[in-house]
């Protein structure tokens, strides 16, 4: 079993919808949790950071962790075609070495 | 700032040949991380320094591999022989504290024949 899971996609969704993407991990250790987007041939980028437990809400994204069911969430509201990437997640013990989930492609059509 | 720099942004070589894949850290980034990229394994971490040591190169996969940080401002990835199942997207990022926000570089697509 690896340590971060996340479906690979692809997932379509038509420009305007809301968007969930999600990861479940087996480290109950993890506190800082991430998501990075990665638009093609470039590297990724961090999208959201949160650590331990909880929501937060940065314009139309929004990041949640359930700890105690090992399982991190980021929903995209209003999606547009420049939302179009790959998103991963990430996590870490102490915030240095980063554990990734494979990556979720996002197509938004317009 | 000009962002972590990595060099060759593309490299085709013949098995056997030997590798180099350089990075440049941003400025005061204590951390420096080397990560391969294949779309059956995702993203792997391989190595990762602090001020410069090498701190856990556990994900290095072969002695074939080997990485350095002379010092605060260059870091290697070496491959030699390389192998055709070495072919990735070989990414340098880097992090200012112990926790914080990793910066990507753009990558080093390596196609090994």
């Amino acid at each position: 079993q690896k340590e971060v899971e996340q479906d690979p996609g692809p997932l379509s969704v038509p420009e305007g919808a809301i968007v969930s993407l999600n990861c479940t991990y087996s480290n109950s250790a993890f506190q800082y949790f991430m998501w990075y987007r990665q638009y093609s041939r470039k590297g990724p980028e961090l999208l959201m950071y949160t650590y331990s437990s909880g929501n937060k809400e940065d314009g139309r994204f929004t990041a949640q962790v359930d700890k105690s069911s090992k399982y991190i969430s980021l929903f995209i509201r209003d999606s547009q075609p420049s939302d179009s990437a790959t998103y991963l997640c990430a996590m870490s013990l102490y915030g240095n070495k980063l554990v990734f989930g494979a990556g979720t492609i996002l197509r938004v059509k317009s | 700032d000009a962002g972590v720099i990595q060099s060759p942004r593309h490299e085709v070589t013949e098995m056997g040949q030997e590798v180099t894949l350089r990075c440049k850290p941003i400025s005061g980034h204590d951390y420096l991380f080397w990560y391969r990229q294949t779309m059956m394994r995702g993203l792997e971490l391989l190595i990762y320094f602090n001020n410069n040591v090498p701190i856990d190169d556990s994900g290095m996969p072969e002695d074939r591999f080997s990485a350095k940080m002379p010092n605060a401002s260059f870091s290697t990835l070496k491959i030699q022989p390389s192998e055709p199942r070495d072919s990735a997207v070989y990414f340098c990022a880097t992090l200012r504290n112990r926790a914080g926000e990793l910066f990507f570089g753009e990558g080093s697509r390596l196609t090994v024949l």
